[in-house]
C-alpha cells in the first residue's frame, strides 16, 4: 500500500525559504508513469496545485508561483521535495503531496494524498 | 489557463437527498477530470477520475457525468458521511485547476 507523507518546518519567517520533503513509502518513486505532486490549502479556502514532478526531474509549476518555486526528486531516498522561496503570509497552508498516474488513455490525478503538513509564515 | 467554476458553493440537504454538483470548464477539456471529496483536517480522496469512473472502495451511490465544458457529481442518496466539502479538479493542461469547492450540510 503505497502512502506518502510530508515534512518540514511548521514555522517560517517572512522572506525566507520554505523547504519541505514527501517520503514515500510501499512503492518506488521511479517504478511506473507517476509524476508526483504538492498542492497547498490556506486556512479557510480551497486547493491549489503547486506542482508536479517526474522521477527523471521533468517538471510543471504553477505559473502563479513558478518563480519562487522549485521542486526535485532523490530517487535514492525515495522522496521529493518542494521549495518555495520570497514566503509571505498569503504561503500560509495546508501542503499536501499527492500522486498523478499518467495512463494511455487518461491520466489519473492525485489518486493518493499525504495528510498534509500545516506551514504558517510569521515572523 | 483554464477556469473551473463550481456550483453551488454551498448547499444543505437531508440524508437521503439526491445531490448534483455542477462544474463548467471555459474552455473544453474532454473528459479529463476528477471529483474529490475532503473533511476537515483531512486531506481529500479522490471520488471519480475521467468525469466519470468510480474510484475503488467509494459507493456506488457517487456518480460523475458529462465531458467538455459541463460536469456534474451525483449523490443519489445523501449519507450521513458524505457532509464534506467537494471539489473538481481539470488536468487537460497545465497548469491544473480546481473548482472553488462545494460545502454539502446538514440540513
Amino acid at each position: 500500500q503505497l502512502q506518502l507523507q510530508e515534512s518540514g518546518p511548521g514555522l517560517v519567517k517572512p522572506s525566507e525559504t520554505l523547504s519541505l520533503t514527501c517520503s514515500v513509502s510501499g512503492g518506488s518513486i521511479s517504478g511506473g508513469t507517476y509524476y508526483w505532486g504538492w498542492i497547498r490549502q490556506p486556512p479557510g479556502k480551497g486547493l491549489e496545485w503547486i506542482g508536479n514532478i517526474f522521477y527523471s526531474g521533468n517538471t510543471y509549476y504553477n505559473p502563479s508561483l513558478k518563480s519562487r518555486v522549485t521542486m526535485s526528486v532523490d530517487t535514492s531516498k525515495n522522496q521529493f521535495s518542494l521549495k518555495v522561496s520570497s514566503l509571505n503570509a498569503a504561503d500560509t497552508a495546508v501542503y499536501y503531496c499527492a500522486r498523478y498516474v499518467v495512463g494511455y488513455s487518461w491520466d489519473e490525478p492525485f489518486d493518493i494524498w499525504g495528510q498534509g503538513t500545516m506551514v504558517i509564515v510569521s515572523s | 489557463d483554464i477556469q473551473m467554476t463550481q456550483s453551488p458553493s454551498s448547499l444543505s440537504a437531508s440524508v437521503g437527498d439526491r445531490v448534483t454538483i455542477t462544474c463548467r470548464a471555459n474552455q473544453g477539456i474532454r473528459t479529463d477530470l476528477g471529483w474529490y471529496q475532503q473533511k476537515p483536517g483531512k486531506a481529500p480522496k479522490r471520488l471519480i477520475y475521467a468525469a466519470s469512473t468510480l474510484q475503488s472502495g467509494v459507493p456506488s451511490r457517487f456518480s460523475g457525468s458529462g465531458s467538455g465544458t459541463e460536469f456534474t457529481l451525483t449523490i443519489s442518496s445523501l449519507q450521513p458521511e458524505d457532509f464534506a466539502t467537494y471539489y473538481c479538479l481539470q488536468h487537460n493542461s497545465y497548469p491544473l485547476t480546481f473548482g472553488g469547492g462545494t460545502k454539502v450540510e446538514i440540513k
